[in-house]
């Protein structure tokens, strides 16, 4: 069965502070992965999408990697402002178009004073 | 551009009733599709469209029926509202580039949700 597992499940972090959040996935065959970031009460918008065949992709202040041998992902935040408190979701595509895409719980990062 | 667009925002139902939830999206993307969202759970797709005039079943389709007349358009109804279907509902549209071993998806953009409440 296709998972996407995301850790931690939330965050607390000083603002100022990085951070890396972790995406493991046994979804196959597999397409790209996304990150992406969900404000309370809004809908997730999109930071990154990754290839097979790319290993890192910067978004400003977001840098995601993905280790396609280990099925691994992750996503480094540097120096983090109070607005990047959300959640952060996790999604991967396998093959094949619209139906297959495997979304994550989300971590919840929060960024305080 | 407006982007993707929903209505309503909230809504409460007594069980048993019927109602829609509208979305729309002004980009010409081809590809549409509904989600729910609840606690603990990741997004979960109930329909999908790849096209005006075609329509296809998600992974939780049971008690919701679409249907898409045109590009712009893709409502979501609840034909008799049960307690299970509280959730907040979120719409996305996308475009697709084909790349060698067929079609994917570029990057779906989600409408601002839906908060349903049956009671």
């Amino acid at each position: 069965k296709n998972q996407v597992e995301q850790s931690p499940q939330s965050l607390i972090i000083l603002e100022g502070k990085n951070c890396t959040l972790q995406c493991n996935y046994t979804v196959s065959p597999f397409s790209n992965l996304r990150w992406y970031k969900q404000d309370t009460g809004r809908g997730p918008v999109s930071l990154t999408i990754m290839t097979f065949s790319e290993n890192t992709k910067s978004n400003g202040r977001y840098t995601a990697t993905l280790d396609a041998d280990t099925k691994q992902s992750s996503l480094h935040i540097t120096a983090s402002q109070l607005s990047d408190s959300a959640s952060y979701i996790c999604v991967v595509s396998g093959t094949g178009g619209g139906n297959k895409l495997t979304f994550g719980t989300g971590t919840q990062l929060k960024v305080e004073l | 551009n407006a982007g993707v667009t929903q209505t309503p925002k909230f809504q409460v139902l007594k069980t048993g009733q019927s109602m829609t939830l509208q979305c729309a999206q002004d980009m010409n993307h081809e590809y549409m599709s509904w989600y729910r969202q609840d606690p603990g759970m990741g997004l979960r797709l109930i329909h999908y469209s790849v096209g005006a005039g075609i329509t296809d079943q998600g992974e939780v389709p049971n008690g919701y029926n679409v249907s898409r007349s045109t590009t712009e358009d893709f409502p979501l109804r609840l034909l008799s509202a049960a307690p299970s279907q509280t959730s907040v509902y979120f719409c996305a549209s996308s475009y697709s580039i084909i790349v060698a071993g067929g079609p994917r998806l570029n990057e779906q953009f989600f409408g601002p949700g839906t908060r349903l409440t049956v009671l």
